[in-house]
């Protein structure tokens, strides 16, 4: 059972433009959804993350945007530079009396940013 | 560098070969997570330890596999008797304990199973 889905597979954006990439998720006990980074032979890098009680969380060019009721929340880039191309993931956990916050993600968007 | 360190990068095996991979998490975290990543999928959780506590595994986590944390500071994961569908990257991510949902990854391993 995939308990985030993400889309889209992969995404190609112009140098400067808006890159959305979109996630939603089942398990309603989820309370915590970072976003991470990945380049080709790396490690999966934390870039940003919000909790539920907030509808908007903005860092810098990257905003997170989270739909409650809907179950969604989704990752905007703004101004997308080449260096952002990467492979990106949404992922969710629960952290709820300190148990195992194991992180459950998606399956993840490919992103390009052409010149 | 104080990151999340991993050993070796890159193994290649022959089916049915044990291998074991090193992880050594950043210095003050208690808590130490694997994860296996195929191709083109996202990270899937293995096991985690809490100091030298091994706390959950995964369903992922057959018989074959085995993990250890002896010290509460570096951990192994083993793989005996290896099979091409273990070819995948082995990641390990660590936290404090009153932050485990800020997970820090390190590079992987990737294994080839031939």
């Amino acid at each position: 059972q995939q308990q985030v889905k993400q889309s889209p597979q992969s995404l190609i954006v112009q140098k400067g433009g808006i890159s959305i990439i979109n996630c939603a998720y089942e398990n309603t006990a989820f309370d915590y959804f970072p976003w991470y980074q990945q380049f080709p032979g790396k490690g999966p890098a934390l870039l940003i993350a919000i909790r539920p009680d907030v509808s908007e969380k903005k860092e810098g060019r990257f905003t997170i945007s989270f739909n409650k009721s809907a179950k969604q929340f989704s990752l905007h880039i703004m101004d997308s530079q080449p260096g952002d191309s990467a492979t990106y993931f949404c992922a969710a956990t629960s952290n709820t009396n300190f148990g195992n916050e194991k992180l459950t993600f998606g399956t993840g968007t490919r992103l390009t940013i052409i010149p | 560098d104080t990151g999340v360190s991993q050993n070796p990068r890159h193994k290649i095996t022959k089916r049915g070969q044990n291998v074991t991979f090193r992880c050594d998490p950043i210095s003050e975290h208690n808590r130490l997570y694997w994860y296996r990543q195929t191709l083109g999928q996202g990270p899937e959780f293995l096991t985690y330890f809490q100091n030298e506590a091994q706390l959950e595994k995964s369903r992922l986590l057959s018989d074959r596999f085995s993990a250890e944390r002896p010290k509460g500071s570096f951990s192994t994961l083993e793989i005996q008797r290896t099979e091409q569908g273990d070819s995948a990257m082995y990641l390990c991510a660590s936290s404090l304990w009153e932050r485990a949902d800020t997970q820090y990854f390190g590079p992987g391993t990737r294994l080839t199973v031939l």
